[in-house]
Order: C-alpha cells, then sequence, then structure tokens
C-alpha cells in the first residue's frame, strides 16, 4: 500500500469535471514538501502534467488544475475529454522514509 | 528537446544483476540543475523510484532496494546506468529512466519510453 493514497478509479461522462486526491501524512504533503501529477496514457510513459502544486508545463491544458492543502493534494480534469483516460499518479517526498514517494495511480474512464 | 533512451538485456535471469543504460539527447547529463533516476514500473501496478544520480556521481536510492542497487553515470558518453542485483520474479517491470528537476521541485519533466525487462530462467 502507497504512503501517498489516491482512489483506484473514478469516472466521468465528457464534458463533465472529476478530481482525483492524494492523501499524505505530516512526513510528506503535510511537511510542505511539493506534489506533482503524471499522466500515463495506455501503453506509454508518464507524462508530467502538474508540477510544484499547481503550475502546468508549457502544452498541458488549462482544462487540468491541481491543488494542496494540509496533508491532501488534488487534481482536477473539467470539461472532460476521451483521451483523458488514463492512469495519473501523484509524487511528493517523504522525510522520514528519505525517498520519492508515488500515489498508487488513480485510472480515470470516461464513460 | 530532451530525449531519453533506456537500453538493456530484456531478459535476465533469476540471482543474476540486471544492467541498463540511458542515453540522453538533446542536453548535456553534465547540467547542474538537474538528477537522472531510475523507476520502475511491474505491469498493472504503479511507480517505484529505484534511485538517481548527480552529474557529480553522487547517489540516492530508495531504503528498500538500497542493498542491491548501483547507479552510475558516464558523462562523456551522456549516459546513466542502473544495476541491480540478485534479481528475482519480483524485480519484472517496465523500467524508465527519467530526469529530475531538483532545483523547481523535485519533479521529473522528461521520461524515457521504457523498457521492459523479464526475470525468468
Amino acid at each position: 500500500q502507497s504512503v501517498l493514497t489516491q482512489p483506484p478509479s473514478v469516472s466521468g461522462a465528457p464534458g463533465q469535471r472529476v478530481t482525483i486526491s492524494c492523501t499524505g501524512s505530516s512526513s510528506n504533503i503535510g511537511a510542505g514538501y511539493d506534489v506533482h501529477w503524471y499522466q500515463q496514457l495506455p501503453g506509454t510513459a508518464p507524462k508530467l502534467l502538474i508540477y510544484g502544486n499547481s503550475n502546468r508545463p508549457s502544452g498541458v491544458p488549462d482544462r487540468f488544475s491541481g491543488s494542496k492543502s494540509g496533508t491532501s493534494a488534488s487534481l482536477a480534469i473539467s470539461g472532460l475529454q476521451a483521451e483523458d483516460e488514463a492512469d495519473y499518479y501523484c509524487q511528493s517526498y517523504d522525510s522520514s522514509l528519505s525517498d520519492v514517494l508515488f500515489g498508487g495511480g488513480t485510472k480515470l474512464t470516461v464513460l | 528537446q530532451v530525449q531519453l533512451q533506456e537500453s538493456g538485456p530484456g531478459l535476465v535471469k533469476p540471482s543474476q544483476t540486471l544492467s541498463l543504460t540511458c542515453t540522453v539527447s538533446g542536453g548535456s547529463i553534465s547540467s547542474g540543475s538537474y538528477y537522472w533516476s531510475w523507476i520502475r514500473q511491474p505491469a498493472g501496478k504503479g511507480l517505484e523510484w529505484i534511485g538517481r544520480i548527480y552529474t557529480s556521481g553522487n547517489t540516492n536510492y530508495n531504503p528498500s532496494l538500497k542493498s542491491r542497487v548501483t547507479i552510475s553515470v558516464d558523462t562523456s558518453k551522456n549516459q546513466f546506468s542502473l544495476k541491480l542485483s540478485s534479481v528475482t520474479a519480483a524485480d519484472t517491470a517496465v523500467y524508465y529512466c527519467a530526469r529530475e528537476d531538483w532545483v523547481s521541485g523535485s519533479y521529473f519533466d522528461y521520461w524515457g519510453q521504457g523498457t521492459l525487462v523479464t526475470v525468468s530462467s
């Protein structure tokens, strides 16, 4: 079980808004470490989607947004599109483990 | 545009050493702003960070793998490498190399396409 907890799956219809949570603890997200998000389309390498909690790399649509509060972070996807169907991972750092951490991943299904 | 490409054997026997190389193009591995990492993903499972190396040769490893992992860098070839010893079937995974931007917050901004390594006799 991952130290960063994500829901195994979420779903939404085209055009809707979905959120994916990433819950940590006082030794990682709660300690102030940044949270980053990745999108992994089937059969491909992960792609950086959000860095530094809420920043989008060049080329990432503004439909994707990130936030962080306390020991949790969230990824929101608005205006859901079929091509958004993918696995999404959060990533942070844990001071007690001295380790880069990934969440367990969330599979987004576009209905 | 930075590109990373993994290479190495796709099949390794149990108890042997897994060896992979990541070749970086479109940028220098000697840039001081980045770490160079290995990450793996067993089929159908999540991502696991293995370790990282800095251009100086300084390394950090996942504590759960530390006793079996060695990451090295060859700046003359713009490459870095992974060795994982005493492998078992549990080490079967897609192995990715990635660039980690440590200045801006330690995230992985460029990834290789990944290479599948199967541990089997």
